[in-house]
Formats: structure tokens, C-alpha cells, sequence
């Protein structure tokens, strides 16, 4: 079975500072997308950036990095300058082949602080 | 464009009652999916549907099912609920799923059963 693994359940950090979320996931696919989401207190899932596997490249969004290790099956997320709307659960998913394409596999996800 | 819009947003129901949720796509999109949320279990995949059928099923009893009509919009039906069946329900929506085209998701629907 597919799984997604996020080891840290709780991060801090201190505004303006940088902060790395961890993601490693299981599969025998070579084409899947992988993603970052965040669910701030409201509960309206974000997307915060995407990575599509076959794409050496790293993702980025502003602020937002990711650091893609295919063979280690491994997607971190690194937050620059870290400001208080940041704060919120952060979820790491991946997504298979066409034929799967709606089917979401979350990790258990990441609940961020940020200190002012 | 108007967002994925999700129906009720709040919902108490007694144990053994059935249910049914609903979630409006955003126009044009075919895909929608439909999640579970709790915080013993996460965010797990119940089905998604795709130009009316169900392209993908999640581990979930039969008490779970779906449907999706032309237009595109998705209900969720449980039937004979249960205690552990309180959860956030969420659907997302995009043109044909998330591997090459951006999902949205609609701000859930809180179920509680009692």
C-alpha cells in the first residue's frame, strides 16, 4: 500500500526564521505528483505547492521551497521567513497515475507554530 | 468563479440515522473526491468521481457511498450511522484530478453523531 509519513507532528518557529517540515512516502510508480497543503483553524485546505515526480527541479512558491529526493523518496518543505499567518496543520500528499488521479494519500500532517 | 461549495456545513444526526452531504464543483470541473477527516485517523480517501462514475474507491464499509450527477455535482451518502463516523468531511474538485490540473477543496462539512 501507498503511504505518505510526516514524523513531526508538532514544529515551531520563530518569525522570519526558517523552518523545514519532513515527508517521506512509499511507491513503485514513476510518474506521481506530490504536494504540500496547509489547513489553517478554518479548515479550508490550501495548496501550498506541488512537485511532479519526474521533474528534477525543485518546486518553489515565494517563500515556499521544496527540497525533492526521488531515490530517497523523500519531499521536505522549507518555509523562508517565517510570518504568523504560516502557523496552521501542514499535510504532505501524493497522487499516482492518470488512472488515480483523484485519489489524495495524506500523511498525518504537521502542526506549525509560529512565535512572534 | 465561485469556489467548491460544500452542503450543510454543520450536521448532528443520532446514531443509526442515514445522511446525505453534498458538494457543488467548481464549473467545468468533472473530478471530485471525497475525504474523511478525524483526529484519530487523518485525512483518508473515501471515492472520487469522474464524469459521473467512480473512478476510485477508498477502504470504507458499503455504509459509504456516492454519486454524481451531469452537472457534476457529488453527494456522499451514509447510511446506519455510527459514533465513529463523526468527522470533518471534505470534497475537492478539478478538471480531471490532481495529477496534472490544480484540485480546490470546499471548507467541509462538520458531521457529528450522537
Amino acid at each position: 500500500a501507498q503511504t505518505v509519513t510526516q514524523s513531526q507532528p508538532e514544529m515551531s518557529v520563530q518569525e522570519a526564521e526558517t523552518v523545514t517540515l519532513s515527508c517521506t512516502y512509499d511507491t513503485s510508480e514513476s510518474d506521481y505528483y506530490l504536494f504540500w497543503y496547509k489547513q489553517p483553524p478554518s479548515r479550508q485546505m490550501i495548496l501550498v505547492i506541488r512537485q511532479e515526480a519526474y521533474k528534477q527541479q525543485n518546486a518553489t512558491e515565494n517563500r515556499f521551497s521544496v527540497n525533492f529526493q526521488k531515490a530517497a523518496k523523500s519531499f521536505s518543505l522549507k518555509i523562508s521567513d517565517s510570518q504568523l499567518g504560516d502557523a496552521a496543520m501542514y499535510f504532505c500528499a501524493k497522487v499516482g497515475s492518470y488512472n488515480q488521479g483523484g485519489k489524495l494519500i495524506f500523511g498525518q500532517g504537521t502542526e506549525l507554530s509560529v512565535k512572534p | 468563479k465561485a469556489g467548491v461549495t460544500q452542503t450543510p456545513r454543520y450536521l448532528i444526526k443520532t446514531r443509526g440515522q442515514q445522511v446525505t452531504l453534498s458538494c457543488s464543483p467548481i464549473s467545468g470541473h468533472r473530478s471530485v473526491s471525497w475525504y474523511q477527516q478525524t483526529p484519530g485517523q487523518g485525512l483518508q480517501f473515501l471515492f472520487e468521481y469522474f464524469s459521473e462514475t467512480q473512478r476510485n474507491k477508498g477502504n470504507f464499509p458499503g455504509r459509504f457511498s456516492g454519486r454524481q450527477f451531469s452537472n457534476s455535482r457529488s453527494e456522499m451518502n451514509v447510511s446506519t450511522l455510527e459514533l465513529g463516523d463523526s468527522a470533518l468531511y471534505l470534497c475537492a474538485s478539478s478538471s480531471e484530478g490532481f495529477h496534472n490540473t490544480e484540485a480546490f477543496f470546499g471548507q467541509g462539512t462538520r458531521l457529528t453523531v450522537v
